[in-house]
């Protein structure tokens, strides 16, 4: 019940489309729905956050579709560049313990091809 | 500005040798502090939480321990390393308190290898 499934595994997009990453979940306790961007050699670094009650934020070309009904909530990639290409990682929050736990999904490799 | 430092970049360790990993934060007090482990395809895997100075909490049971002997720093350490160890150890933190939208701020990580 704490898992965050995440698909797909990787996904090549042409640049100038767009890059689509689903996340599912079970534990309607979570509250807070973020996600990271990882490039090679680094660490995961926040790109998008969304609250359960709202379905959509956008942020640039950046957008996070949430369906609360469905416990789904998505990544969007508008006009994808070759800088976009990382690793992206969807996850959810439930505070327990005296901090906010992050369940993260699996990651999708990204690869935007000029 | 807040920063977060981790060392070694990269360690290649043989099995049975001991391990200590470390991480500082800066322009920040009394965080949250984390060590997570990545391992390929798998993504990433709470081990050790702190929400204070000698204040640990394990998630996972394994080989490994860790230490908070300053409010700013987090020590990943392992008496005897095994084959299993090996993976991409990222340090995090966080604001402390109850702030559903504090974000984690990762380290750069430490790739560790132990042959």
């Amino acid at each position: 019940q704490q898992q965050v499934k995440q698909s797909p595994q990787s996904l090549i997009v042409q640049k100038g489309g767009i890059s689509i990453i689903n996340c599912a979940y079970e534990n309607t306790a979570f509250d807070y729905f973020p996600w990271y961007q990882q490039f090679p050699g680094k660490g995961p670094a926040l790109l998008i956050a969304i609250r359960p009650d709202v379905s959509e934020k956008k942020e640039g070309r950046f957008t996070i579709s949430f369906n609360k009904s469905a416990k789904q909530f998505s990544l969007h990639i508008m006009d994808s560049q070759p800088g976009d290409s990382a690793t992206y990682f969807c996850a959810a929050s439930i505070f327990s313990g005296g901090y906010n736990k992050l369940i993260f999904g699996a990651g999708t490799r990204l690869a935007v091809h000029p | 500005s807040q920063t977060i430092h981790q060392w070694p970049a990269t360690l290649v360790q043989p099995v049975g040798s001991p391990l200590s990993l470390e991480c500082t934060v800066e322009g920040t007090s009394n965080p949250n502090l984390y060590w997570y482990r990545q391992a390929a395809g798998r993504g990433l895997q709470l081990l050790f939480y702190s929400v204070g100075i000698g204040q640990i909490s394990s998630e996972v049971p394994q080989n490994l321990s860790a230490s908070r002997p300053q409010d700013r720093q987090f020590i990943l350490s392992s008496k005897k390393l095994l084959l299993s160890d090996s993976g991409f150890y990222l340090c995090a933190w966080s604001v402390r308190g109850r702030d559903r939208d504090s974000p984690l701020h990762f380290g750069n990580g430490t790739r560790l290898t132990v042959t």
